[in-house]
């Protein structure tokens, strides 16, 4: 099946750029979806299609993705953003939702 | 807006089936898009459990099938979730989710925590 990796922890300073990566096999052929979620919260979609803001979501979240990795990019972070981050994504061979372990965003 | 909301037993018993009902507000499940379960495990992360589409059959993580069925309720715009011989392993969060039809999750319950204890 198909394996999503991600660091299990970045840590960032308020206003700087927080990148978290999404690494799998030719992550870059498919289509990446990122999530954030606070503590006792349901995950909250915030980038999809890998580079697409839903509605609502601050133009300082952005995402990319090519070769065997994606990147979640929060740029000038807030405290606010402190949160775990997965990213997700659907793989034909087995059609099934494949979610990475989580990344915890530590503002310092 | 939509809005969805898990309801069911806090606890169930090591062997029992837990039974898990989503109600969905605000769009009708049988209108269009996946309509899904999530469980995280304390601490945890997240893990697909399954999916259903009015019309279609429902798709299952391997990893569970032998043990879970989802189906719709279009008359009360409710989706569930049974998963039965359940152990302390299935100790997790649930949440429901409506899942695009381009594969991600745009809008989910607020969760509801599942024990297994005797």
């Amino acid at each position: 099946s198909y394996v999503l990796t991600q660091p299990p922890s970045v840590s960032v300073a308020p206003g700087k750029t927080a990148r978290i990566t999404c690494g799998g096999n030719n992550i870059g052929s498919k289509s990446v979806h990122w999530y954030q979620q606070k503590p006792g919260q349901a995950p909250v979609l915030v980038i999809y299609y890998d580079t697409d803001r839903p509605s609502g979501i601050p133009e300082r979240f952005s995402g990319s993705n090519s070769g065997n990795t994606a990147t979640l990019t929060i740029s000038r972070v807030e405290t606010g953003d402190e949160a775990d981050y997965y990213c997700q994504v659907w793989d034909s061979s087995s059609d099934h939702r494949v979610f990475g372990g989580g990344t915890k965003l530590t503002v310092l | 807006q939509v809005q969805l909301q898990e309801s069911g037993p806090g606890l169930v018993k090591p062997s029992e089936t837990l039974s898990l009902t989503c109600t969905v507000s605000g769009y009708s499940i049988s209108s269009d898009y996946y309509w899904g379960w999530i469980r995280q495990s304390p601490g945890k992360g997240l893990e697909w459990i399954g999916r259903i589409y009015h019309g279609g059959s429902p798709y299952y993580n391997p990893s569970l099938k032998s043990r879970v069925t989802i189906s719709l309720d279009t008359s009360k715009n409710q989706f569930s979730l049974k998963l039965s011989s359940v152990t302390a392993a299935d100790t997790a969060v649930y949440y429901c989710a409506r899942e695009d039809n381009q594969y991600f999750f745009d809008y989910w319950g607020q969760g509801t925590l599942v024990t297994v204890s005797s």
